[in-house]
């Protein structure tokens, strides 16, 4: 069984437009977050968010909204894409008290292309 | 969290161990060494992490210094399928704090 799962795979999009990535975890962890990874490779953090709090990395613009339904699933939802939303994000899930120090588990990632 | 130095990329033969050095000297007390890879194309994937004393596990060793202000992750016998960006990460364990990563090495494993 897949740990972390994403869909779409892939996403090809008009810029303006409206989009959402679904992210799905089965391990019952209760953190999750997601990562953009650009075209030079950097993979940065955007969110983390488990059922008490919500951090956002204060350079993502506000276009981008996580959205947590329940405790397995957190998507993504962005807003008027623009050229530079291209790239590849990635959902991780993570059980903050465990006793290995809370170890990510990263989905395949899903790879946006605004054209 | 203690930014981390490492080389940008590194050959090994295949069988051989690969050891992969990462510079992390404003490391603070309380935190932890992660190692992640990233084969091409998929997501990353942990591999060990330690405070420390020395770790190993099914995948991989690492050896923190006595001092902390650096580490080496080995691969005991390096496989084609360990050709991967490799990162060294620092930070604070069972805290909301986010992992920041750099560029990591780029291993390859040659035959």
């Amino acid at each position: 069984d897949t740990a972390v799962s994403q869909t779409p795979k892939y996403l090809v999009t008009q810029m303006g437009n409206d989009k959402s990535i679904k992210c799905e975890q089965n391990l019952g962890h209760d953190t999750m977050y997601w990562y953009k990874q650009d075209s030079k490779k950097f993979l940065k953090i955007m969110f983390s968010y488990n059922n008490k709090e919500l951090i956002i990395n204060e350079t993502v613009p506000n276009r981008f909204s996580p959205k947590s339904p329940d405790k397995a699933h957190l998507n993504l939802h962005i807003n008027s894409l623009e050229l530079g939303d291209s790239a590849v994000y990635f959902c991780a899930s993570s059980q903050r008290d465990s006793w290995n120090g809370g170890e990510q588990f990263f989905g395949p990632g899903t790879r946006l292309t605004v054209l | 969290d203690a930014k981390t130095t490492q080389p940008t990329s590194m050959d090994c033969a295949e069988g051989r161990a690969a050891n992969l050095p990462c510079n992390h000297s404003t490391i603070s007390g309380n935190e932890y060494v992660y190692w992640y890879r990233q084969i091409h194309s998929q997501g990353p994937q942990y591999i060990i992490h330690g405070l420390k004393n020395n770790e190993t596990n099914e995948m991989a060793s690492l050896i923190i210094t006595e001092d902390r202000k650096s580490s080496t992750l080995i691969l005991p016998h390096a496989t084609l399928r360990d050709t991967a960006v490799y990162y060294c990460i620092v930070r604070v364990a069972w805290s909301n704090y986010q992992l920041i990563w750099g560029a990591g090495t780029k291993l390859i494993i040659k035959p």
